[in-house]
């Protein structure tokens, strides 16, 4: 596609339960992050993905964050057991390389209930 | 832990009047990024500034790096209803973890007509 692409663009969720959220990052971008940004927040680094390289997840806030992507290409974000201060936007960007200009997509907005 | 302090948070002018954002932070970046993000969408980058004493204009947008690397302040000539959005700064780390970007809250900037 043209740009980075997120889905869903709305989650609304109950506490407790676990989500999904997915990133098809530009193609031929090696680089892939996930940043979190919350009301009155900047954005916060989660997770780091480069190529083959293990991923940078110093970001990420609890155990019950994950993330994985799949043959350097889409990735996804896991939260499980959901919690109330997990509602934000959750912003994926890709990169051509490190250093690049990095490209974001629209975001998952997710709400906890 | 590197923190970039935004100034101001909200601002709301009249089309044509001038304005200055600025980026504190105490600790030296390798570079600092400016975005402008819409509401439902994802930051979009509108300049990078490398060197100490930098400054770079974009149309009426004019970016200064300050010597040290450590500040920055995004100036906007003649606002434009247009010109309207969240503007983030962003650090780009120096050393190991040179893919991170260290996010300020942002400005909230309201032209109106």
């Amino acid at each position: 596609g043209a740009g980075v692409s997120q889905s869903p663009s709305n989650k609304v969720t109950e506490k407790g339960k676990d989500v999904e959220l997915r990133c098809d990052p530009i193609s031929g971008h090696t680089a892939l992050y996930w940043y979190r940004q919350s009301l009155g927040q900047g954005l916060e680094f989660l997770i780091y993905f480069q190529g083959n390289s293990a991923p940078d997840k110093s970001g990420l806030p609890s155990d019950r964050f994950s993330a994985e992507r799949t043959g350097g290409s889409v990735s996804t974000l896991t939260i499980q057991r959901t919690q109330q201060e997990d509602s934000a936007v959750y912003l994926c960007a890709s990169s051509w390389a490190v250093n690049t200009e990095a490209f974001f997509g629209q975001g998952t907005r997710l709400t906890v209930v | 832990t590197q923190l970039l302090e935004q100034s101001p948070q909200f601002l709301s002018i009249q089309e044509g009047e001038n304005l200055t954002v600025y980026c504190n932070s105490s600790s030296v970046f390798s570079s600092l990024q400016w975005y402008r993000q819409e509401p439902g969408e994802g930051p979009v980058l509108l300049v990078t500034v490398v060197t100490g004493g930098e400054v770079k204009k974009l149309k009426r947008l004019t970016f200064q790096f300050g010597d040290a690397r450590k500040d920055s302040s995004l100036h906007i000539t003649a606002a434009q209803p247009g010109d309207t959005g969240l503007y983030l700064c962003a650090g780009l780390n120096s050393g190991g973890s040179n893919y991170k970007l260290t996010f300020g809250k942002g400005t909230l900037l309201t032209v109106n007509p």
